[in-house]
């Protein structure tokens, strides 16, 4: 079993959708829990990040953690377009010496 | 753009070349990473510094070779690379090891 699991996809909504992408994990060490948004060609770029448990909105995107289930969820509002990329969620906790734990990532194709 | 700034965009060498991948960041983090990328797969950590020594050293191959000049600055040093080491390279930086990471966009490595 993989220590972080998410669905690759490929996610196929219209726009204006709300989108929901989600992350399980099995350490309960984790405390940092990252989404990164990956454009085609780019590089990660950090979208959210929540440290230890609860809700984080930022615009049309909410990060949720629930630890005890161990399942992170990223919620986007009214998608659009440009949303179309790969989201990766990541962890990380305190005796891991800065190592990330990435999911697969998932594929989002958001159609006008 | 990103605040963590790679160089070159591109490279295309043979298995006989040395060449070097550059990595700058002014964010002041003390915690600087290379990863690889292989299409459609999260990134695989290689390194870790940690306030400029080497931390984390996942095995990799000797024919890379990481360097740390300063807290602003790191490099790997490529040196008789094989066809399968060809993927993107990606530079990250935390201000901490175990804090969120900031990637740049990465160096898109050719081996022929």
């Amino acid at each position: 079993q993989k220590e972080v699991e998410q669905d690759p996809g490929p996610l196929s909504v219209p726009e204006g959708a709300i989108v929901s992408l989600n992350c399980t994990y099995s350490n309960s060490a984790f405390q940092y829990f990252m989404w990164y948004r990956q454009y085609s060609r780019k590089g990660p770029e950090l979208l959210m990040y929540t440290y230890s448990s609860g809700n984080k909105e930022d615009g049309r995107f909410t990060a949720q953690v629930d630890k005890s289930s161990k399942y992170i969820s990223l919620f986007i509002r009214d998608s659009q377009p440009s949303d179309s990329a790969t989201y990766l969620c990541a962890m990380s906790g305190a005796n891991q010496g800065g190592k990330l734990i990435f999911g697969q990532g998932t594929e989002l194709s958001v159609k006008p | 753009d990103t605040e963590v700034t790679q160089t070159p965009k591109h490279l295309v060498m043979g298995m006989t070349n040395k060449k070097s991948l550059k990595c700058e960041q002014h964010m002041g983090h003390r915690a600087m990473y290379w990863y690889k990328q292989k299409a459609k797969k999260p990134p695989e950590l290689m390194f870790v510094y940690s306030y400029e020594k080497l931390s984390i050293n996942e095995s990799v191959p000797s024919r890379f070779s990481p360097e740390c000049p300063n807290s602003s600055l790191l490099n790997l040093h490529l040196h008789a690379l094989q066809p399968e080491d060809s993927a993107l390279y990606l530079c990250a930086s935390s201000r901490e090891t175990n804090q969120p990471q900031h990637f740049g966009d990465g160096t898109r490595l050719s081996i022929l």
